[in-house]
């Protein structure tokens, strides 16, 4: 069963830099998946879409601070240079025949 | 620029019925799959249904199956997704969504909710 896996909560200080993890189900390892940003009280903004190789393709208008890098089945979300409106809750999705799948979500705090 | 609309939610009482709307516009609409996602009330986000370019594929998540319909008219450069016999934990913001590659999406409606509730 495909299924991604993120931890509930990250937080980082003001200006540093934070690494957000979503790992892939057993036998989904080769999956692409892409990220996805959801501010407070705003609907989700598509951020990357990130391959298993760790090549990357940046939504229009995401700032260079957004990155995105790949290890066997984790797939990461890097923001350097935290701004207060990095605080949010992150998505990580993918897709196989007929079907779409969202991981449970990380809410990041920005201290 | 890329806009997706979405219109027609409402309070409905269980067991009822919705029609919600998406208005596409600033992309060729028929070039793309189309998807509806779902947000519960404090909770993340589901993928309801997906629907090819021209109509031929439909998927559904299965807590939905033979309950909601996707549609789209390319014509009016709209996406459709009919729900009947609505739950309670159909309550939600729905969301209509861009896809590539058939199904990752890469731009987000604003949300339209629906609560369902007697």
């Amino acid at each position: 069963q495909l299924v991604l896996t993120q931890s509930p909560s990250a937080s980082a200080s003001l200006g540093a830099s934070v690494k957000l993890t979503c790992t892939l189900s057993s036998g989904h390892g080769s999956y692409a998946i892409s990220w996805h940003q959801q501010q407070p009280e705003k609907g989700p903004r598509y951020l990357m879409k990130l391959n298993s190789d760790g090549s990357h393709s940046k939504g229009d208008g995401i700032p260079d601070r957004f990155s995105g890098s790949s290890s066997g089945a984790e797939r990461y979300l890097s923001i350097s240079s935290l701004q207060s409106e990095d605080e949010a809750d992150y998505y990580c999705q993918t897709w196989g025949t007929g079907i779409q799948v969202f991981g449970g979500g990380t809410k990041l705090t920005v201290l | 620029e890329v806009q997706l609309v979405e219109s027609g939610g409402d309070l409905v009482q269980p067991g009822g019925s919705l029609r919600l709307s998406c208005a596409a516009s600033g992309f060729t609409f028929s070039s793309y799959w189309m998807s509806w996602v779902r947000q519960a009330p404090g909770k993340g986000l589901e993928w309801v249904a997906n629907i090819k370019q021209d109509g031929s594929e439909k998927y559904y998540v299965d807590s939905v199956k033979g309950r909601f319909t996707i549609s789209r008219d390319n014509a009016k450069n709209s996406l459709y997704l009919q729900m009947d016999s609505l739950r309670d934990e159909d309550t939600a913001v729905y969301y209509c969504a861009r896809a590539l590659y058939t199904a990752m999406v890469d731009y987000w409606g604003q949300g339209t909710l629906v609560t369902v509730s007697s």
